[in-house]
């Protein structure tokens, strides 16, 4: 079952703060987040597994609740780079296959 | 992290006839899943690439007009048979896991059908 991203879009200035959340209805094995940009294969920003561990690249960190079966991505600071849309993906295991769902996406656009 | 060659990045097709998309990573991956993409929104998983055996697939999609290879655990090829314009789309394949870099994505291949 595909997660759940909020918002939808988000339009923010150079050097201010984002949060994108992420919901599921199953249980979760780990949460991945990735950014795609326009024309681009989606790239890999970090993977969240069980445990409500909080991961950080670069000016970017996310955590895990697994009780609340949700996750959060964080931007801090953000940089025009950082526009594009980011993607939630869920992995687990139905019906003894393993998948990775993703979200219905976040475009994040950084102004100047 | 692995690295995906993906081919072809794009073709234009005739309605009905097929097209065979390969994926090529440079090194063994335990998962490889196939991805619809349609501009703007989200990845659609089609299938769970099984080395050895029969592809996994998700509902709406099956093994007649989306057939999956996986002969080991570095390729993997799709098949979209028998195309109608419906067809048209981008379409993604991943490999991994790995713990630090997570899946790893083909190229894409968007494919036009006429």
């Amino acid at each position: 079952q595909q997660p759940v991203q909020s918002p939808q879009a988000v339009i923010l200035r150079e050097g201010e703060d984002a949060v994108i959340n992420c919901s599921s209805s199953k249980a979760l094995y780990s949460v991945h987040w990735y950014r795609q940009k326009h024309g681009e294969a989606p790239v890999f920003l970090m993977i969240l597994l069980k445990g409500g561990e909080q991961k950080g690249h670069e000016k970017i960190s996310a955590s895990f609740n697994e009780k609340k079966q949700q996750s959060s991505l964080y931007l801090t600071a953000s940089q025009l780079s950082y526009s594009g849309t980011y993607f939630c993906g869920t992995e687990g295991v139905v019906q003894g296959a393993q998948k990775l769902v993703f979200g219905q996406g976040t475009r994040l656009t950084i102004n100047p | 992290s692995a690295v995906i060659s993906q081919k072809p990045s794009r073709d234009i097709c005739q309605r009905g006839t097929s097209l065979t998309i390969q994926c090529q990573v440079d090194s063994q991956v335990t998962m490889m899943f196939w991805y619809r993409q349609q501009p703007g929104q989200s990845l659609t998983l089609i299938a769970t690439a099984n080395q050895g055996s029969e592809a996994t697939y998700e509902s709406g999609f099956v093994i007649d007009k989306f057939p999956i290879s996986r002969p080991n655990l570095t390729f993997s090829t799709l098949t979209v048979s028998n195309m109608s314009p419906e067809d048209s789309s981008i379409y993604l394949c991943s490999g991994g896991p790995d713990s630090n870099y997570g899946y790893t994505f083909g190229s894409g291949t968007r494919l036009t059908v006429v």
